[in-house]
Protein backbone atom coordinates (compact mmCIF):
# COMPACT_ATOMS: atom_id res chain seq x y z
CA UNK A 1 0.00 0.00 0.00
CA UNK A 2 1.17 3.36 -0.66
CA UNK A 3 2.33 5.49 2.38
CA UNK A 4 3.89 8.68 3.30
CA UNK A 5 6.28 9.23 6.28
CA UNK A 6 7.91 12.70 7.59
CA UNK A 7 9.89 11.33 10.73
CA UNK A 8 9.92 14.62 12.43
CA UNK A 9 6.59 16.01 14.06
CA UNK A 10 8.51 19.03 14.94
CA UNK A 11 11.60 21.16 13.76
CA UNK A 12 12.77 24.62 15.15
CA UNK A 13 14.97 26.58 13.37
CA UNK A 14 16.94 30.00 13.68
CA UNK A 15 15.73 32.58 10.98
CA UNK A 16 18.56 32.49 8.34
CA UNK A 17 19.44 29.13 9.03
CA UNK A 18 19.00 26.56 6.51
CA UNK A 19 15.80 23.82 6.37
CA UNK A 20 15.59 20.46 5.28
CA UNK A 21 12.16 18.88 6.02
CA UNK A 22 12.25 14.85 5.44
CA UNK A 23 9.94 12.90 3.20
CA UNK A 24 9.95 9.07 2.87
CA UNK A 25 7.37 7.46 0.80
CA UNK A 26 6.26 3.86 -0.37
CA UNK A 27 4.84 3.62 -3.91
CA UNK A 28 5.30 0.68 -6.50
CA UNK A 29 5.61 2.80 -9.29
CA UNK A 30 7.47 6.69 -10.39
CA UNK A 31 5.43 8.44 -7.93
CA UNK A 32 4.12 11.59 -8.38
CA UNK A 33 5.15 13.94 -5.23
CA UNK A 34 4.11 16.98 -3.49
CA UNK A 35 5.17 19.46 -0.78
CA UNK A 36 2.24 21.56 0.56
CA UNK A 37 2.48 24.19 3.27
CA UNK A 38 -0.52 24.88 6.15
CA UNK A 39 -0.57 28.29 8.22
CA UNK A 40 -2.65 28.19 11.19
CA UNK A 41 -6.45 27.59 10.62
CA UNK A 42 -5.91 27.73 6.52
CA UNK A 43 -6.22 25.67 3.69
CA UNK A 44 -3.04 23.69 1.88
CA UNK A 45 -1.07 25.96 -0.65
CA UNK A 46 1.28 23.71 -2.91
CA UNK A 47 4.93 24.26 -2.62
CA UNK A 48 5.90 22.20 -5.30
CA UNK A 49 5.36 18.97 -7.08
CA UNK A 50 8.12 16.38 -9.14
CA UNK A 51 5.81 14.54 -11.60
CA UNK A 52 9.26 13.99 -13.76
CA UNK A 53 12.59 15.10 -15.13
CA UNK A 54 14.87 17.08 -13.66
CA UNK A 55 15.10 15.38 -9.62
CA UNK A 56 16.00 18.87 -8.09
CA UNK A 57 12.79 20.90 -8.32
CA UNK A 58 12.37 24.71 -7.68
CA UNK A 59 9.22 26.06 -5.64
CA UNK A 60 7.75 28.83 -4.63
CA UNK A 61 8.41 30.88 -2.01
CA UNK A 62 12.42 29.75 -1.84
CA UNK A 63 11.87 26.08 -1.54
CA UNK A 64 13.24 23.24 -3.44
CA UNK A 65 13.48 19.28 -3.03
CA UNK A 66 14.95 16.52 -4.24
CA UNK A 67 13.57 13.51 -5.74
CA UNK A 68 16.13 10.34 -4.64
CA UNK A 69 14.56 7.10 -6.01
CA UNK A 70 17.14 4.96 -4.14
CA UNK A 71 16.31 6.24 -0.99
CA UNK A 72 12.63 6.79 -1.65
CA UNK A 73 12.90 10.30 -0.01
CA UNK A 74 11.70 13.78 -1.67
CA UNK A 75 13.09 16.30 1.06
CA UNK A 76 12.03 19.81 1.17
CA UNK A 77 14.92 22.30 1.91
CA UNK A 78 15.32 25.93 2.05
CA UNK A 79 18.56 28.06 2.29
CA UNK A 80 17.49 30.49 4.77
CA UNK A 81 14.52 30.51 6.40
CA UNK A 82 11.94 33.89 7.33
CA UNK A 83 9.90 34.60 10.26
CA UNK A 84 6.91 33.83 7.55
CA UNK A 85 7.88 30.35 7.19
CA UNK A 86 6.34 28.95 10.42
CA UNK A 87 3.82 26.89 9.06
CA UNK A 88 3.01 22.76 8.71
CA UNK A 89 4.83 21.17 6.00
CA UNK A 90 2.78 18.29 4.34
CA UNK A 91 4.72 15.78 2.02
CA UNK A 92 1.87 13.95 -0.36
CA UNK A 93 2.52 11.19 -3.11
CA UNK A 94 -0.46 10.55 -5.83
CA UNK A 95 -1.97 7.22 -6.03
CA UNK A 96 -4.45 6.13 -9.18
CA UNK A 97 -7.13 8.72 -8.21
CA UNK A 98 -6.15 10.17 -4.62
CA UNK A 99 -3.54 12.07 -3.21
CA UNK A 100 -2.21 10.45 0.39
CA UNK A 101 -0.86 12.88 3.03
CA UNK A 102 2.12 12.39 5.29
CA UNK A 103 1.04 13.29 9.07
CA UNK A 104 2.89 17.08 8.67
CA UNK A 105 6.05 18.52 10.14
CA UNK A 106 5.39 22.15 12.10
CA UNK A 107 8.01 24.35 11.68
CA UNK A 108 9.12 26.65 14.10
CA UNK A 109 11.15 30.16 13.92
CA UNK A 110 13.38 31.22 16.51
CA UNK A 111 13.88 35.10 15.97
CA UNK B 1 -10.72 34.97 -8.68
CA UNK B 2 -11.07 31.35 -9.15
CA UNK B 3 -11.19 29.26 -6.02
CA UNK B 4 -12.29 27.28 -3.73
CA UNK B 5 -15.09 28.51 -0.75
CA UNK B 6 -16.01 26.33 2.09
CA UNK B 7 -19.14 27.73 4.61
CA UNK B 8 -19.32 27.81 7.65
CA UNK B 9 -15.41 28.56 9.03
CA UNK B 10 -16.63 27.76 12.23
CA UNK B 11 -19.87 25.54 13.14
CA UNK B 12 -21.09 24.48 16.53
CA UNK B 13 -23.59 21.54 16.80
CA UNK B 14 -25.04 19.72 19.40
CA UNK B 15 -24.60 15.90 19.73
CA UNK B 16 -27.55 13.72 17.38
CA UNK B 17 -27.60 16.87 14.91
CA UNK B 18 -26.53 16.68 11.40
CA UNK B 19 -24.81 19.18 9.81
CA UNK B 20 -24.25 19.86 6.40
CA UNK B 21 -20.77 21.71 4.75
CA UNK B 22 -20.62 23.63 1.91
CA UNK B 23 -17.87 23.25 -0.99
CA UNK B 24 -18.57 25.28 -3.86
CA UNK B 25 -14.94 25.97 -6.78
CA UNK B 26 -15.73 27.73 -9.81
CA UNK B 27 -12.17 26.68 -10.80
CA UNK B 28 -14.36 24.36 -13.63
CA UNK B 29 -12.57 21.06 -12.37
CA UNK B 30 -13.92 17.51 -12.68
CA UNK B 31 -12.52 16.11 -8.91
CA UNK B 32 -13.54 17.16 -5.69
CA UNK B 33 -12.66 15.96 -2.32
CA UNK B 34 -13.30 16.00 1.21
CA UNK B 35 -10.54 15.56 4.27
CA UNK B 36 -10.74 15.74 7.64
CA UNK B 37 -7.89 16.96 9.56
CA UNK B 38 -6.94 16.38 13.57
CA UNK B 39 -3.74 17.49 15.13
CA UNK B 40 -1.16 15.19 14.42
CA UNK B 41 -2.94 13.20 12.14
CA UNK B 42 -2.65 14.73 8.99
CA UNK B 43 -5.54 14.69 6.34
CA UNK B 44 -7.92 11.79 5.60
CA UNK B 45 -9.73 11.37 2.90
CA UNK B 46 -13.36 10.96 3.66
CA UNK B 47 -15.16 11.24 -0.11
CA UNK B 48 -13.90 12.06 -3.38
CA UNK B 49 -15.95 12.12 -6.63
CA UNK B 50 -14.27 12.83 -9.97
CA UNK B 51 -17.52 13.07 -11.62
CA UNK B 52 -20.66 14.57 -11.29
CA UNK B 53 -22.94 12.16 -9.88
CA UNK B 54 -20.71 9.79 -8.88
CA UNK B 55 -18.67 9.64 -5.92
CA UNK B 56 -16.31 6.87 -3.76
CA UNK B 57 -15.32 6.45 -0.18
CA UNK B 58 -12.35 7.13 1.18
CA UNK B 59 -10.60 5.67 4.62
CA UNK B 60 -13.06 7.23 6.71
CA UNK B 61 -16.38 7.72 5.20
CA UNK B 62 -18.29 5.92 8.35
CA UNK B 63 -20.71 8.82 9.58
CA UNK B 64 -20.81 10.62 6.56
CA UNK B 65 -22.40 11.50 3.17
CA UNK B 66 -21.80 13.34 0.17
CA UNK B 67 -23.36 14.57 -3.40
CA UNK B 68 -22.37 15.63 -6.03
CA UNK B 69 -25.27 17.15 -8.42
CA UNK B 70 -23.45 19.93 -9.92
CA UNK B 71 -19.90 20.07 -11.03
CA UNK B 72 -19.12 23.03 -8.91
CA UNK B 73 -20.66 21.84 -5.80
CA UNK B 74 -19.91 18.67 -3.09
CA UNK B 75 -21.43 19.22 -0.02
CA UNK B 76 -20.69 17.29 3.13
CA UNK B 77 -22.96 15.94 5.82
CA UNK B 78 -21.35 14.96 9.42
CA UNK B 79 -24.52 12.90 10.31
CA UNK B 80 -25.23 11.95 14.12
CA UNK B 81 -23.44 8.25 13.39
CA UNK B 82 -20.28 10.03 13.28
CA UNK B 83 -19.06 9.33 17.09
CA UNK B 84 -15.92 11.71 16.79
CA UNK B 85 -17.04 14.59 14.76
CA UNK B 86 -15.53 17.87 16.20
CA UNK B 87 -12.32 18.36 13.79
CA UNK B 88 -11.13 20.73 11.04
CA UNK B 89 -12.66 19.96 7.72
CA UNK B 90 -10.80 20.65 4.07
CA UNK B 91 -12.70 20.40 1.10
CA UNK B 92 -10.42 20.43 -2.50
CA UNK B 93 -10.64 19.98 -6.03
CA UNK B 94 -8.00 19.21 -8.83
CA UNK B 95 -8.29 18.96 -12.57
CA UNK B 96 -8.34 15.17 -12.69
CA UNK B 97 -8.45 12.89 -9.85
CA UNK B 98 -5.31 11.29 -10.86
CA UNK B 99 -1.98 12.67 -10.12
CA UNK B 100 -3.47 16.26 -10.35
CA UNK B 101 -2.52 18.97 -7.90
CA UNK B 102 -5.09 19.76 -5.49
CA UNK B 103 -6.65 23.62 -4.77
CA UNK B 104 -7.76 23.70 -1.39
CA UNK B 105 -10.50 25.91 0.18
CA UNK B 106 -10.01 27.68 3.85
CA UNK B 107 -11.54 24.96 5.66
CA UNK B 108 -14.62 24.91 8.06
CA UNK B 109 -14.04 23.48 11.67
CA UNK B 110 -16.84 21.86 13.41
CA UNK B 111 -17.59 21.88 17.17
CA UNK B 112 -19.68 19.45 18.68
CA UNK B 113 -21.23 20.63 22.16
Amino acid sequence: AQSVTQPDIHITVSEGASLELRCNYSYGATPYLFWYVQSPGQGLQLLLKYFSGDTLVQGIKGFEAEFKRSQSSFNLRKPSVHWSDAAEYFCAVSSTDKIIFGKGTRLHILP
Amino acid sequence: DGGITQSPKYLFRKEGQNVTLSCEQNLNHDAMYWYRQDPGQGLRLIYYSQIVNDFQKGDIAEGYSVSREKKESFPLTVTSAQKNPTAFYLCASSITGNGGELFFGEGSRLTVL
